[in-house]
């Protein structure tokens, strides 16, 4: 069955780098559209970035530019979100996700990999 | 953008509930719902407007017109309550809390 595990999290302090990582499984990754998604703790969704196939397309929130890079190797089964200058506010269980349907609709979530920025 | 929903609405076990999403960006894109219980992953129950996706129980149902997306839970069990969010591309409306009294 579709299977997506992240890892990579953990408590890093305001200013430094993460990077979080997606292993797929159970479906033809190189095929579909992944995003990462966000969930402040007590709070709602908040889509971060996406990623097309291939690679070659990227998109990012507002709230990311600059500071965040999705990136996949298809022949690894593997996305990618590299975060640079941490603030406290990026804070939260970030997801990793496949887009089933469209490029929107957002249809396999991980469990989840929690990012605690705090000094 | 920002897509709007009531923080809350409440049902009783057996009755309809419907929850909405407005806002602009549902002028230009499709709408999706998903369900999110406590300590887990969400769960897309309607994609594109109104479609379910295999699994999801045909007591969902969804609408949309204009600027707002609705949706609808008809029979409500007591296993649907959670947390509901709408999306519209890349913007997340900020949730509904659906209590079965």
């Amino acid at each position: 069955q579709v299977q997506l595990v992240e890892s990579g999290g953990g408590v890093v302090q305001p200013g430094r780098s993460l990077r979080l990582s997606c292993a797929a499984s159970g479906f033809r990754f190189s095929s579909y559209v992944m995003h990462w998604v966000r969930q402040a703790p007590g709070k709602g969704l908040q889509w971060v970035a996406g990623i097309s196939n291939d690679g070659n397309n990227k998109y990012y929130a507002d709230s990311a530019k600059g500071r965040i890079t999705i990136s996949r190797d298809n022949s690894r089964n593997t996305l990618y979100l590299q975060m640079n200058s941490l603030r406290t506010e990026d804070t939260a269980v970030y997801y990793c996700a496949n887009a089933y349907h469209d490029f929107w609709s957002i249809y396999y979530w991980g469990q989840g990999s929690l990012v605690t920025v705090s000094s | 953008y920002e897509l709007i929903q009531p923080p809350s609405v409440s049902v009783y076990p057996g009755q309809t509930v419907s929850i909405t999403c407005s806002g602009d960006k549902l002028g230009d894109d499709y709408a999706c719902w998903y369900q999110q219980k406590p300590g887990q992953s969400p769960v897309l129950v309607i994609y594109q407007d109104r479609k379910r996706p295999s699994g999801i129980p045909e007591r969902f149902s969804a609408s949309h017109s204009r600027n707002t997306a609705t949706l609808t839970i008809i029979g409500t069990q007591a296993m649907d309550e959670a947390d509901y969010y709408c999306q519209a591309s890349s913007v997340f409306g900020g949730g509904t809390k659906l209590t079965v009294l």
